[in-house]
């Protein structure tokens, strides 16, 4: 399709596990951002990343999150050790440029039991 | 830090009704402001922005205005329609001095529910 597309739609794992949420860019978008939305919130930016590098990385609130894109393209969230309170939606939104309009995901739901 | 404030739903309303959804914001610099919209099932999509003081954004019958002197830009829209049934999010982007950063900072959404 030609939107951004995240994979799995619905994660579910136990506390302590390791967990990689999946993002596929629009294709050409330079700009990627990804955003946690805890019930009842209004999405927090996470990371945002301009071709490969890492632009901004302020939000990850832990060294338990890391992210990746590598080929500029598709990026990876990775969360280790998972806990309760990382249960939450992560979006991920690509741009044709910086500061341009964001399109979104429609997220990962991630449930930490 | 900078932030968004915006009113508190749900809001219900009938068709036709008019529309507004407050929105107050706290930057420093010269933010660019925006309205979200995420109907049920669907990803976040822009609905209308503006980047300077007096702008107003218009789209799909909605508009909002730069309000600095009030740090303000509500959401407005004359008659709503059961196809206007979405959570709104407020959300504005830091700008410095020469380029803007990028990411956004948003509020945490109005659920709108439009009745016919």
């Amino acid at each position: 399709g030609a939107g951004v597309s995240q994979t799995p739609s619905n994660k579910v794992t136990e506390k302590g596990k390791y967990v990689e949420l999946r993002c596929d860019p629009i294709s050409g978008h330079t700009a990627l951002y990804w955003y946690r939305q805890s019930l009842g919130q209004g999405p927090e930016f996470l990371i945002y990343f301009q071709g490969t590098g890492a632009a901004d990385d302020s939000g990850l609130p832990n060294d338990r999150f890391f992210a990746v894109r590598p080929e500029g393209s598709v990026s990876t969230l990775k969360i280790q050790r998972t806990e309760r309170g990382d249960s939450a939606v992560y979006l991920c939104a690509s741009s044709p440029r910086e500061a341009g309009e964001l399109f979104f995901g429609e997220g990962s739901r991630l449930t930490v039991l | 830090g900078d932030s968004v404030t915006q009113m508190e739903g749900p809001v219900t309303l009938s068709e036709e009704a008019f529309l507004t959804i407050n929105c107050t914001y706290t930057a420093t610099g010269y933010p660019s402001l925006f309205w979200y919209v995420q109907y049920p099932g669907e990803g976040l999509q822009l609905l209308l922005k503006a980047t300077k003081a007096d702008d107003k954004g218009s789209n799909k019958g909605f508009e909002a205005t730069y309000r600095k002197e009030t740090t303000s830009f509500h959401l407005e829209k004359g008659s709503v329609q059961v196809s206007d049934s979405a959570v709104y999010f407020c959300a504005l982007s830091p700008m410095n001095y020469g380029g803007s950063q990028g990411n956004l900072i948003f509020g945490k959404g109005t659920k709108l529910s439009v009745k016919p």
